[in-house]
């Protein structure tokens, strides 16, 4: 079955500072990945999604970046993070041949103070 | 501007009462996915719902689409304090092609109350 880790679980980090948010995903090959990020008391926006190694799209200009250097790795990074970066990051995937539903990480909750 | 609108935005109800929460769109909506979030944790996939008239039920949650594909709505029956959290409605955004990105709504905060 597929699964997908997502690590660290909390995060604080000053302003200013840099960052990275690594998502992996067991069970599958090929998928497509996603990061949302969801803010207190809103729902889920989307920032990247991901087809392949080296492709990128990204839905919202900000602050960060993401990269997949590897099949099921897909990292969300900033050089210097600001205030309005905190939130709850979730990393997702899906199965091309499917794309019946999203499978989620258990999230990233970020503070940037 | 939101795409998909949930209401209510939270929801308190006693332990066995039934409740239903909705989900709209101004567009047709080609796939509905039903989730369910902890506060602080990861989505759990409830349904999806894609033909027009469609209902699915698992347990006490009942999911229905509407005909026209732009409304739809979520209904738990006797309510349990198990099923508290966050429901979240989401929408396909496939523009033909392989790509599945969903759009997810504001959310429903319920709370029962034993």
């Amino acid at each position: 079955s597929q699964t997908i880790h997502q690590w660290p679980a909390t995060l604080v980090q000053p302003v200013g500072s840099p960052l990275s948010l690594e998502c992996t995903v067991e069970g599958t090959s090929n998928p497509n990945l996603y990061w949302y990020r969801q803010a207190a008391g809103r729902g889920l926006q989307l920032l990247f999604y991901s087809v392949g190694i080296g492709q990128i799209s990204s839905e919202v200009p900000q602050n960060l970046s993401a990269s997949r250097p590897q099949d099921r790795q897909f990292i969300l990074s900033s050089k210097k993070l600001l205030l309005s970066d905190s939130g709850f990051y979730l990393c997702a995937s899906t199965i091309l041949a499917t794309n019946e539903k999203l499978f989620f990480g258990s999230g990233t909750q970020l503070s940037v103070l | 501007s939101q795409e998909l609108e949930q209401s209510p935005q939270s929801l308190i109800v006693q332990e066995g009462k039934n409740l239903t929460i909705n989900c709209t769109s101004s567009k047709t909506l080609y796939g509905l996915y039903w989730y369910k979030q902890k506060y602080g944790e990861g989505l759990i996939f409830l349904m999806m719902l894609q033909k027009g008239g469609e209902e699915k039920s698992h347990e006490k949650i009942t999911a229905k689409l509407d005909e026209k594909k732009q409304q739809s709505s979520l209904h738990i029956t006797a309510s349990q304090p198990s099923h508290a959290g966050i429901y979240l409605c989401g929408a396909d955004r496939r523009y033909g092609g392989a790509t599945n990105k969903l759009i997810f709504g504001t959310g429903t905060l319920l709370a029962v109350q034993p």
